[in-house]
């Protein structure tokens, strides 16, 4: 079975400054997908980022990139110049290949941008 | 435009009634999927189909039916079964088949509220 925790609930960050939000995963494949989705208050699941666990190279979308530590089991989202449109909710979710496309979620943090 | 549509945005249910929630897509997208999120949780999976006239159970199915007619169509019915049916659900559909397939798109979700 796959668990997906985020362990911050909450963040906030300043407008134009840096912020790290963590995901911890655990599965016992060794080929998976890792990603970060954001839902922000019209609650749209919008993809962030998308991470290949084969790939060492960390993945990086415009200002999101991510920190991806496969033995640590660690897969962190790092925003830089944080906009106002960036508040939302993030969720981290993992699927291993072939496992019929099913995504284990975490709970989510909520980022709060302030000007 | 090509995208996943959702309706209604909201919905009213009375005790004991069964109620249809629509999930379109015209993406060509060959699998799609039915998630529920509550508060403070992240999303859940009741069923999901790859191809016309098949689909599987996911984590939480009980209360909860399909159907897979149609490859743009997979309306999702919440039953008198469904003790607890109060959220928000959204629909996702994926290309099978391509470098992306384990991308899931969402649609806005659909509002369950009971009366």
């Amino acid at each position: 079975a796959q668990t997906v925790t985020q362990s911050q609930p909450e963040m906030s960050v300043q407008e134009a400054e840096t912020v790290t939000l963590s995901c911890t995963y655990d599965t016992s494949e060794s080929d998976y997908y890792l990603f970060w989705y954001k839902q922000p208050p019209s609650r749209q699941m919008i993809l962030v980022i998308r991470q290949e666990a084969y790939k060492q190279q960390n993945a990086t979308e415009n200002r999101f990139s991510v920190n991806f530590q496969k033995a640590a089991k660690s897969f962190s989202l790092k925003i830089s110049d944080s906009q106002l449109g960036d508040a939302a909710m993030y969720f981290c979710a993992s699927l291993p290949r072939g496992s019929n496309y099913k995504l284990t979620f975490g709970k989510g943090t909520l980022l709060t941008v302030n000007p | 435009d090509g995208g996943i549509t959702q309706s209604p945005k909201y919905l009213f249910r009375k005790e004991g009634q069964n109620v249809t929630l629509s999930c379109e897509q015209n993406l060509n997208h060959d699998a799609m999927y039915w998630y529920r999120q509550d508060p403070g949780q992240g999303l859940r999976l009741i069923y999901y189909s790859q191809i016309v006239n098949d689909f599987q159970k996911g984590d939480i199915a009980e209360g909860y039916s399909v159907s897979r007619e149609k490859k743009e169509s997979f309306p999702l019915t919440v039953t008198s079964a469904q003790k607890n049916p109060t959220a928000f659900y959204l629909c996702a559909s994926t290309k099978l088949g391509t470098s992306k397939q384990e991308t899931q798109y969402f649609g806005p979700g659909t509002r369950l509220l009971v009366l």
